[in-house]
C-alpha cells in the first residue's frame, strides 16, 4: 500500500534555526514527490516537484531533496513568515491522485 | 493564467440538510479535477476526482458525490448532510496526466460545519 509518513508533527524554531523536515515513503513505482506549504484556512500551496533518487531544488530559504526512500524539505536560517504546515504527497506511476501525508507544523519565532 | 475558484468559503449545515460546492477552473482547457476532504490531524483524503465531462471517479465509499457538468467545473453534493461530513473541503486541478511539473493547483477551500 502506498503510503507517506511525515517527522515530525510540529516544530519551533528560533529565527534563524536552521532543520529539516522529513518525509518517507512507499510507492509502487514513484512518478513523483511533490512538498506544499499550507496556511491556516489556506489551500496548499505548491512548492517543489521532485521526480528521482539524487535531485535537488531550491527556492528561497527551503531547499528539497530526494532519496529512493525519502524525502528532506531544509530550511535555512527560517524566519517568522516561513511559519505554516508543510505537505508532502507521493504520486505513483499510473494513477492520477496524490497520496498526502499528515504534515509538519512549523513555527518560527522571532 | 490559470485560476480556480471555490466557493463559499465556510457553511454551517444542520444534519440532514442538502450540500451543495461549486468550483470552477480558468484559463486551461480539459483539466483534471480534483475534490479532497481534511480532516484535522489527518492527511487531504482524495474524495472524487474527473478526467473529463461526465466522467467521475469515486476513491471512497460515503455520503457525497460529484458531478462535473461542464468541463471546467466540478460540483461536490449530498442529499442529507451527515455529522461526519464536517471538515476543510479542496478542490484542486492539474494538466491531463494527472501531475506535471507544477502538480496540483488547489482553491482556497470550504471549511464545512455540520450541526
Amino acid at each position: 500500500e502506498d503510503q507517506v509518513t511525515q517527522s515530525p508533527e510540529a516544530l519551533r524554531l528560533q529565527e534563524g534555526e536552521s532543520s529539516s523536515l522529513n518525509c518517507s515513503y512507499t510507492v509502487s513505482g514513484l512518478r513523483g514527490l511533490f512538498w506544499y506549504r499550507q496556511d491556516p484556512g489556506k489551500g496548499p500551496e505548491f512548492l517543489f516537484t521532485l521526480y528521482s533518487a539524487g535531485e535537488e531544488k531550491e527556492k528561497e530559504r527551503l531547499k528539497a531533496t530526494l532519496t529512493k526512500k525519502e524525502s528532506f524539505l531544509h530550511i535555512t536560517a527560517p524566519k517568522p513568515e516561513d511559519s505554516a504546515t508543510y505537505l508532502c504527497a507521493v504520486q505513483a506511476s499510473g494513477t492520477y491522485k496524490y497520496i498526502f501525508g499528515t504534515g509538519t507544523r512549523l513555527k518560527v519565532l522571532a | 493564467s490559470q485560476t480556480i475558484h471555490q466557493w463559499p468559503a465556510t457553511l454551517v449545515q444542520p444534519v440532514g440538510s442538502p450540500l451543495s460546492l461549486e468550483c470552477t477552473v480558468e484559463g486551461t482547457s480539459n483539466p483534471n479535477l480534483y475534490w479532497y476532504r481534511q480532516a484535522a490531524g489527518r492527511g487531504l483524503q482524495l474524495l472524487f476526482y474527473s478526467v473529463g465531462i461526465g466522467q467521475i471517479s469515486s476513491e471512497v465509499p460515503q455520503n457525497l458525490s460529484a458531478s462535473r457538468p461542464q468541463d471546467r467545473q466540478f460540483i461536490l453534493s449530498s442529499k442529507k448532510l451527515l455529522l461526519s461530513d464536517s471538515g476543510f473541503y479542496l478542490c484542486a486541478w492539474s494538466v491531463q496526466g494527472g501531475g506535471g511539473a507544477d502538480g496540483y493547483t488547489f482553491g482556497s477551500g470550504t471549511r464545512l460545519t455540520v450541526v
